[in-house]
């Protein structure tokens, strides 16, 4: 069975400072890798995700995650950080031969301070 | 605007009381999901249909209904909760069977109140 660990609860952060949301995961095959993110009163969005291929992956508003097989991680960073940019963010696993059956994190609640 | 619509936004029912979830995809997508996210908790799956017929039902348990009647749309009946079951239901829709992942696309969910 697949789990995913995401380490903090909640992450404060300054306005233009960078931040890092901490993913682990754990399976016996191989995954494809997401970030959902979550703002207030809103469901669950698609920022990025993993599939094959090059282990750096973006998003459009400037967030990035790194695949590390070896440490079964996938961080997600953003250098500068607005104040939109205050939600909960998800990371997911899904093992290749199991289609969309998603295991979720238990989230990271980021809070942007001006 | 999300291709997912979810009704109603919120609802409070008694503990005696039947009511339903509806949930409708504008995406052309052949999967549809219920989760449960709860406050401190992992999203948890609850049900999974697949082109209207039922692959997964993570023992959940029998107070909770689902209905698929055709691919867009997806209903959670719901009769004698309890309190606990109080949380944020989501829907999501996916397009399976194309190789690669199809990511999921949410609603913005149903907040239950069960008192």
């Amino acid at each position: 069975a697949q789990s995913v660990t995401q380490l903090d609860s909640q992450v404060p952060v300054f306005e233009e400072a960078p931040v890092e949301l901490r993913c682990n995961y754990s399976s016996s095959v191989s995954v494809y890798l997401f970030w959902y993110v979550q703002y207030p009163n809103q469901g669950l969005q698609l920022l990025l995700k993993y599939l094959s291929g090059s282990t750096l992956v973006e998003s459009i508003n400037g967030f990035e995650a790194e695949f590390n097989k070896s440490q079964t991680s996938f961080h997600l960073r953003k250098p500068s950080v607005h104040i939109s940019d205050t939600a909960e963010y998800f990371c997911a696993v899904s093992e290749k031969a199991a289609g969309n059956k998603l295991t979720f994190g238990g989230g990271t609640r980021v809070l942007v301070k001006p | 605007e999300t291709g997912v619509t979810q009704t109603p936004r919120h609802l409070v029912m008694g503990m005696t009381n039947k009511k339903s979830l509806k949930c409708e995809q504008h995406l052309g997508h052949n999967a549809m999901y219920w989760y449960k996210q709860s406050a401190k908790k992992p999203l948890e799956l609850m049900f999974v249909y697949n082109f209207k017929e039922q692959t997964e039902n993570n023992s959940v348990p029998s107070r909770f209904s689902p209905e698929c009647p055709n691919s867009s749309h997806l209903f959670l009946h719901l009769h004698t909760l309890q309190p606990e079951d109080s949380a944020l239901y989501l829907c999501a829709s996916s397009q399976r069977g194309q190789g690669l992942a199809s990511p999921l696309h949410f609603g913005n969910g149903t907040r239950l109140t069960v008192t």
